[in-house]
Parts: structure tokens; sequence; C-alpha cells
């Protein structure tokens, strides 16, 4: 099955500092990534909308300046949080979609916890 | 819009009796629905998924899922629980008119099995 992979898995940095999480589609090619975040006990938000060679599709109320998208191949989309702080302490979770003939279906990455200090 | 709701924050249920887990949607069109389970610290891993055809939708470790347009559910079950099937489920939408849309998830129930 299609498998999509996220790294690093855990990662801690001091408070104003910039952390950079890839998602990988390892054995199929996504033309749309997704990025979601994840507080304790909460269902899954959808932060953006990650597409091949062109801007990110963010939600209301995600600062695009703060969480950079790069979606620079079929392959990899990356989420920078820029100048992190405490409040972004989150589970980041990404999702690929799939090949046309999974019905567009998403798969979903193990999640990266990002704890800022 | 599309909207998904689980009732229930959690479902407690003793290991070897049968299970559910609810879910109901709201699309303008017919729905994809999809049922997810996700355990500590991990990311979500997919159990079944309704696109058409037959109501019942037999998914991973047993589980299924009922498809009742009539009550716009889908249930999760499971015959006879484990302790193991302890963690966190959620139930996504999609339009299926609009390929585009992005997956619509519930806010998730924590299904505790006791021994």
């Amino acid at each position: 099955g299609a498998v999509v992979s996220q790294h690093p898995s855990r990662v801690i940095c001091k408070s104003g500092t910039s952390v950079k999480i890839e998602c990988r589609s390892l054995d199929f090619q996504a033309t749309t990534m997704f990025w979601y975040r994840q507080f304790p006990k909460q269902s899954l938000m959808l932060m953006a909308t990650s597409n091949e060679g062109s801007k990110a599709t963010y939600e209301q109320g995600v600062e695009k300046d703060k969480f950079l998208i790069n979606h620079a191949s079929l392959t990899l989309s990356t989420l920078t949080v820029t100048s992190a702080h405490p409040e972004d302490s989150s589970f980041y979770i990404c999702s690929a979609r799939g090949p046309s003939s999974s019905y567009n279906e998403q798969f979903f990455g193990p999640g990266t916890r990002l704890t800022v200090l | 819009a599309q909207s998904v709701a689980q009732p229930e924050d959690q479902v407690n249920v003793a290991e070897g009796n049968p299970l559910t887990v609810k879910c109901t949607y709201s699309v303008s069109g017919n729905p994809y629905l999809f049922w997810y389970v996700q355990y500590p610290n991990r990311g979500l891993q997919f159990l079944l998924k309704y696109i058409t055809g037959d109501n019942l939708v037999k998914g991973s470790y047993g589980f299924e899922a009922e498809f009742n347009k009539s009550q716009t559910s889908f249930h999760l079950k499971k015959p006879s629980a484990l302790v193991s099937d302890s963690a966190l489920y959620f139930c996504a939408v999609r339009d299926m008119r609009n390929a585009g849309n992005m997956l619509t998830f519930g806010g998730g129930t924590r299904l505790m099995v006791k021994p």
C-alpha cells in the first residue's frame, strides 16, 4: 500500500527558532499533500493544502508566514514553523493524496510531535 | 459544506463484548466515508471506507461499518472487542461530487476496552 513518512518524529526546540518537518510519499507520486495539526485529545485540523509546483492553500486562521509550506517535488512537502513559540507545540500530521485509482484517498504520515520550550 | 459528528467522546466496553462507535455525517452530494484509528503519538491508520456498493463494509482488524443513507450514519462496529483495540477513532467524510474536497474529520471517539 501507499506509505507516507515524516521526519523527524519528534523535535524539541527553543522559542524563536525555526523547525522544518518533512513529509514524503515513499512509493507513489503525490501531487497534493495536506498538513494537519492536532492538539491533545482533539481532532485533526487542516492547516493547508500543498500542491506540487504551486503555492499552498491555507485554511482560515492559519498564518502562512509562520507556517511555510514547500512542495518542491511529487514526493516531498515540507512544513517550516518559523519563530516557534510554546503555543506552536502540537502534533503535526501530513497526508498525501494517492494515485487516481484509489478514489483520491489520503494516506497519513506517522506524525511529528513538536515541543517548543 | 460537509461535517461529521461523533457524539461520544469515549466508549467503554468489556473485552469480548461487541462495540459500536457512532458517526453521522452531512454532505451536499453523495459521501465517501472513512474510519481511521490513531494510537498514542502515532499518525492515523486507515480502517475502512465506503465509496459505493454494499452498505456493510468490512475493514482491517475485524472492524466493519454500515452505511445508512436515510440516517446519514456510518457507525463502526466489531463483534468482539480486544484490549488492543483501545485507541482513538476518527470518522471522516468527503463529498463524492467534488474530488478536490478535503476530508472533514469528526472530533474523535476514545475507545477503552477493559479486560
